[in-house]
């Protein structure tokens, strides 16, 4: 089974500044997602870029998607300190079994 | 505001004993995942459940390890017997084909 990779592990930004994560994957997939978590709590959903699609907004979230280079990107405009949370990305594998696996996350600090 | 219910929030056990973890997914919910997240090994997928069947177990110890789902509304995941590297955070997720994962609280579990 095939695990997505993020990049950077953990990254350190000013309150304001854009945050941009990266994640790679192995194989081919249906759908990404992205997922935040902040401390002792459980991961929830941000959003999803179905393979056919190149890029997606939501709010100040913006996520690319390379199904050649087989990667995506994960950008939070004009961060706040609330913001401060760990990231993962999600694929769900061309396979049908609808399994998603989750990548290994960064770790994102707005300093306010 | 519908929620994945986990139960208990904490257990510290002694090596060898029991431990049963619970999860209500939510209403309307048609699969069910459990997940176990370390440090080392970040988010491994242990097993996963569609419509009350098992799919895809593959990802657990099946010697101590058991998944089941008695009904619709509770799924339940069992190590017997426990030893010190189970202790991990235990996430429990539900969704369907229309609905992402909605992820509860996790049940941090210590094995002394």
């Amino acid at each position: 089974s095939q695990q997505g990779e993020e990049d950077p592990q953990a990254l350190s930004i000013q309150e304001g500044e854009n945050a941009t994560m990266n994640c790679s994957y192995k194989t081919s997939i249906n759908n990404l997602q992205w997922y935040r978590q902040n401390s002792g709590r459980g991961l929830v959903h941000l959003i999803l870029i179905r393979s056919n699609e190149r890029e997606k907004h939501s709010g100040r979230l913006r996520v690319t998607l390379d199904t050649s280079k087989k990667s995506s990107s994960l950008l939070i405009t004009a961060s706040r300190a609330a913001d401060t949370a760990s990231y993962f990305c999600a694929t769900d594998e061309e396979t049908g079994a609808n399994n998603l696996f989750f990548g290994t996350g960064t770790r994102l600090t707005v300093i306010p | 505001d519908a929620r994945v219910t986990q139960t208990p929030r904490h257990k510290v056990t002694e090596m060898g004993q029991e431990v049963t973890m619970r999860c209500q997914p939510i209403l309307g919910h048609n699969t069910v995942f459990w997940y176990r997240q370390t440090m080392m090994q970040g988010l491994e997928l242990l097993a996963y459940f569609r419509n009350r069947a098992p799919l895809d177990d593959s990802g657990m110890p099946k010697d101590r390890f058991s998944a089941e789902m008695p009904d619709a509304t509770l799924a339940t995941l069992k190590i017997q017997p426990s030893e010190p590297r189970d202790s991990a955070v235990y996430f429990c997720a539900s969704g369907s084909e229309y609905s992402p994962l909605h992820f509860g609280n996790g049940t941090r579990l210590t094995v002394t």
